[in-house]
C-alpha cells in the first residue's frame, strides 16, 4: 500500500493561510488523494479529495505536485475552529476503505 | 450535524457484560464503516457493509460481532470485551456501494466505550 508521510504538528496564526503538506513518494497512478480532517471530540470530517489536476472547494485547496509524489492542503484563512488534525490518505482505484495514519496537528493562535 | 448518529455516546461496562452500539444513518448511503480510534493510535477500520452485507472484516475478535439489518442502520454487539478494547467507536457512510476510490465518507460523533 502507498504510505503518506506528514509533519507531527504546525501552528497558524487566525486570518493567515495554512500549507499542510503530504509527502506520498510511491503514490501509484491511479490513487486518489484524499483529505479528513478531525476536530476535538468528533467523528473525521471530509475535507476535499484530487487525483491530478488542483480542486477547490468552500473548505480549502488541493494542490497536487505535477509527478503526483507530493501534495498540498491549503486553508485560505484559518479559523480558530480549523484547529484540527489532519489527515492525508491514498484510495486506490476501487477501494474505499480509508486508512488513517497520525495525520498533522493544526494549531491555530488568535 | 452529519447525518448519521450514534448512540450511546458514552458506554461503561463490565468484561462480563453484553452490550449494543447502535448507528443510525439518514442520508440514504448504500456502505457503513465501523472504526475503532483507541488513545495514541489512527482510526483503524474494523468492519464495512455494502448494500447490506458484510465486505470487510479487518481480522477483529469475535469478542465483537457487527450486524446491518437494512441500509439505515448498523449495529456493534459487544461480549466479553478486555480493558484494551477502551476506545471511541466511529461509525461512518457513503453514499454509493463500497470500492469507489472518489466516494466520501461521513462520520458519526462516536460512541466512548470504557471497560472495566
Amino acid at each position: 500500500d502507498a504510505k503518506t508521510t506528514q509533519p507531527n504538528s504546525m501552528e497558524s496564526n487566525e486570518e493567515e493561510p495554512v500549507h499542510l503538506p503530504c509527502n506520498h513518494s510511491t503514490i501509484s497512478g491511479t490513487d486518489y488523494i484524499h483529505w479528513y480532517r478531525q476536530l476535538p471530540s468528533q467523528g473525521p470530517e471530509y475535507v476535499i479529495h484530487g487525483l491530478t489536476s488542483n480542486v477547490n472547494n468552500r473548505m480549502a485547496s488541493l494542490a497536487i505536485a505535477e509527478d503526483r509524489k507530493s501534495s498540498t492542503l491549503i486553508l485560505h484563512r484559518a479559523t480558530l475552529r480549523d484547529a484540527a488534525v489532519y489527515y492525508c490518505i491514498l484510495l486506490p482505484s476501487g477501494y474505499s476503505t480509508l486508512t488513517f495514519g497520525k495525520g498533522t496537528m493544526l494549531l491555530v493562535s488568535p | 450535524e452529519t447525518g448519521v448518529t450514534q448512540t450511546p455516546r458514552h458506554l461503561v461496562m463490565g468484561m462480563t457484560n453484553k452490550k449494543s452500539l447502535k448507528c443510525e444513518q439518514h442520508l440514504g448511503h448504500n456502505a457503513m464503516y465501523w472504526y475503532k480510534q483507541s488513545a495514541k493510535k489512527p482510526l483503524e477500520l474494523m468492519f464495512v457493509y455494502s448494500l447490506e452485507e458484510r465486505v470487510e472484516n479487518n481480522s477483529v475478535p469475535s469478542r465483537f460481532s457487527p450486524e446491518c439489518p437494512n441500509s439505515s442502520h448498523l449495529f456493534l454487539h459487544l461480549h466479553t470485551l478486555q480493558p484494551e478494547d477502551s476506545a471511541l467507536y466511529l461509525c461512518a457512510s457513503s453514499q454509493r456501494p463500497a470500492g469507489d476510490s472518489t466516494d466520501t465518507q461521513y462520520f458519526g460523533p462516536g460512541t466512548r466505550l470504557t471497560v472495566l
